[in-house]
């Protein structure tokens, strides 16, 4: 069946370095994902759309040049996480519309040393 | 007009019991109404989903009431049990215009023995 799936499933990174995270549509293509983070006890943030072949759309207040997002095919989208900070630790989900449903991927937790 | 309002923040239930959470929305474009369910540290799970044509869908033990003409929803868990336990978000869209899910703040639910 159609599932979303991220990789890696947790990453620590050192302060300054950066980090890319994958977003993999399962037997299904996504010419649309979205990227959301989430802070402990706290709703899901959508910080960009990523659309395949041509430029995310970021929400207002998220850096695009921190957030760096590649939707190179149809099952593939990128989320790099450029000189990243202890603020940037959370935890990081994305999206994908199959049909009229959205999926959602199981989470990257990201860790900022 | 983009938010969707969310009640309550937490909830705790005997098991057994109906466990019930609200939501309200102002955007009238908003015609996909999805509820997720998240455990921690996983990504949300598709629990159920309506459409503004209908003002019921139940799917087991979970169901979703609509009501077009207040703006609002809910999502009702029958027979609540210790494994349903988990945060619990409803969401909005304009599956026409831009697809991208408003969620709610999230309600924490948690059933008790």
């Amino acid at each position: 069946g159609a599932v979303v799936s991220q990789h890696p499933s947790r990453v620590i990174c050192k302060s300054g370095t950066s980090v890319k995270i994958e977003c993999r549509s399962l037997d299904f293509q996504a010419t649309t994902m979205f990227w959301y983070r989430q802070f402990p006890k706290q709703s899901l943030m959508l910080m960009a759309t990523s659309n395949e072949g041509s430029k995310a759309t970021y929400e207002q207040g998220v850096e695009k040049d921190k957030f760096l997002i590649n939707h190179a095919s149809l099952t593939l989208s990128t989320l790099t996480v450029t000189s990243a900070h202890p603020e940037d630790s959370s935890f990081y989900i994305c999206s994908a519309r199959w049909g009229q449903r959205y999926l959602f991927g199981p989470g990257t937790r990201l860790t900022v040393t | 007009q983009q938010q969707v309002k969310q009640s309550p923040q937490s909830l705790i239930v005997q098991k057994g019991g109906i466990s019930i959470i609200n939501c309200a929305y102002e955007n009238t474009a908003f015609d996909y109404f999805p509820w997720y369910q998240q455990f921690p540290g996983k990504g949300p799970a598709l629990l159920i989903a309506i459409r503004p044509d209908v003002s019921e869908k139940k799917e087991g033990r979970f169901t979703i009431s609509f009501n077009k003409s207040a703006k609002q929803f809910s999502l009702h868990i029958m027979d609540s049990q210790p494994g349903d336990s988990a945060t619990y978000f409803c969401a909005a869209s304009n599956t026409g215009g831009g697809n991208k899910l408003t969620f709610g703040t999230g309600t924490q639910l948690k059933v008790e023995l």
